[in-house]
């Protein structure tokens, strides 16, 4: 087990609603990614996050969007749920960007 | 360019035998190449990564073997096990600069049998 966390573990959602998922980086990182994991498809980068500022950025909307605290602690906000926004949200943390540890996701499911 | 092309998409081994997956890039500026197991229900976990300066690389059962003038690289498991049943990801990405970004590739289901 690595030692981030996510919050929460599942989540269900309406169409047009908006969302917050979280995450708790591992002790000494500074580097948080969020990632997106369709049903059956490896993770897609949605962008990163150094140091409270947005380093590195995916193809993903802006109603994707996401916020660094000075503990490296870490938000993902959707807005606008759409029903393909249904999938594993997964957050990562590294040191200044080396090897990424993940959490275990938080489960998002759009009706 | 920034694609990650892994196969097989599904493997079945007889336990005791070797697993074997097999991922090749295109992006000449990636230096990093981890390999990650994820089990259902769960987040991916780091098993072993390799940095291109070595053609291989090995951390008990699992090996990585690397082809940078093939642009490919695999993972070996010996001795495959049941508990190796998952679906394993290869990704790309650049180990130096803070936008360090990971391409997986399409993942590989792997199931061990007694």
């Amino acid at each position: 087990e690595t030692g981030v966390t996510q919050s929460p573990t599942h989540l269900i959602k309406t169409r047009g609603q908006q969302v917050t998922l979280r995450c708790s980086s591992q002790s000494g990182h500074n580097t948080v990614s969020w990632y997106q994991q369709a049903l059956g498809q490896g993770p897609q980068f949605i962008f990163q996050y150094y140091r409270e500022e947005e380093n590195g950025r995916g193809n993903f909307p802006p109603r994707f969007s996401g916020l660094q605290f000075p503990n490296y602690s870490s938000e993902l906000n959707v807005n606008a749920l759409e029903l393909d926004d249904s999938a594993l949200y997964l957050c990562a943390s590294s040191l200044a960007g080396r090897q990424e540890y993940f959490g275990p996701g938080t489960r998002l499911t759009v009706t | 360019q920034q694609q990650v092309k892994q196969s097989p998409q599904s493997l079945i081994v007889q336990k005791g035998g070797i697993s074997i997956i097999n991922c090749a890039y295109e992006n000449t500026a990636f230096d990093y190449f981890p390999w990650y197991q994820q089990f259902p229900g769960k987040g991916p976990a780091l098993l072993i990564a390799i940095r291109p300066d070595v053609s291989e690389k090995k951390e008990g059962r699992f090996t990585i073997s690397f082809n940078k003038s093939a642009k490919q690289f695999s993972l070996h498991i010996m001795d495959s096990q049941p508990g190796d049943s998952a679906t394993y990801f290869c990704a790309a990405g650049r180990a130096t600069g803070t936008a360090s970004k990971l391409t997986f590739g399409t993942g590989t289901r792997l199931q061990v049998t007694l």
